[in-house]
């Protein structure tokens, strides 16, 4: 597609529950990226998927977030027994290998833990 | 570790120019980067930086010093649609971006 689609763009849930979140990066992308943010704050790295490459998982929080790339394409990310500490916009971007022209971002997804 | 700062807020006339500073420490450095934020919205690129010097694209300009660890952004003939957030980034060692906080420009007639 011509842009970054994530969905859904708003996700409420209980505390405890577990959701995914959807990440179609931009066709011929080789890298893709999951940063949350929460309100007021920055942009906080989550995990890096580069091509075939073991990604990158050293800002997921806890190991109840998880993600996969399929393909190299779709990405989901996974946050298991969700607490209202995950409550974020969770942003998905993807780059071209070299990334010289900055990364693309979705419009998010918006978590709420209720 | 990665370390990144700039001020939190700015306010600005319409038509006027305002500089946004943001100063880093980092493990690594391949480049910094400048996004803009709209409330809401997902931040978009404005520019990017790799060498020492001045980089102009339109009415907005960014400067980097390496040797300084400090960056610039530069808008000039300021409109309203600029108020927004804007985001300093810097891509360090592993191919990913770190980013400030931000700082939110206000402008104003």
């Amino acid at each position: 597609g011509a842009g970054v689609s994530q969905s859904p763009s708003n996700k409420v849930t209980e505390k405890g529950k577990d959701v995914e979140l959807r990440c179609d990066p931009i066709s011929g992308h080789t890298a893709l990226y999951w940063y949350r943010q929460s309100l007021g704050q920055g942009l906080e790295f989550l995990i890096y998927f580069q091509g075939n490459s073991a990604p990158d998982k050293s800002g997921l929080p806890s190991d109840r977030f998880s993600a996969e790339r399929t393909g190299g394409s779709v990405s989901t990310l996974t946050i298991q027994r969700t607490q209202q500490e995950d409550s974020a916009v969770y942003l998905c971007a993807s780059s071209t290998q070299a990334g010289t022209e900055g990364y693309t971002f979705g419009s998010g997804t918006r978590l709420t833990v209720v | 570790g990665q370390n990144i700062d700039q001020p939190t807020e700015m306010t600005a006339t319409e038509g006027a120019i305002v500089q946004i500073n943001c100063t880093y420490q980092t493990s690594g450095f391949n480049g910094l980067f400048w996004y803009q934020q709209h409330a809401g919205e997902a931040p978009t690129f404005l520019s990017y930086n790799v060498l020492d010097g001045l980089e102009e694209k339109g009415r907005f300009s960014s400067f980097l010093s390496r040797s300084k660890g400090y960056s610039y952004l530069l808008l000039k003939e300021l409109q309203m649609k600029d108020s927004a957030s804007y985001l300093c980034a810097v891509e360090g060692g592993g191919n990913k971006l770190t980013f400030g906080t931000g700082t939110q420009l206000k402008v104003e007639l």
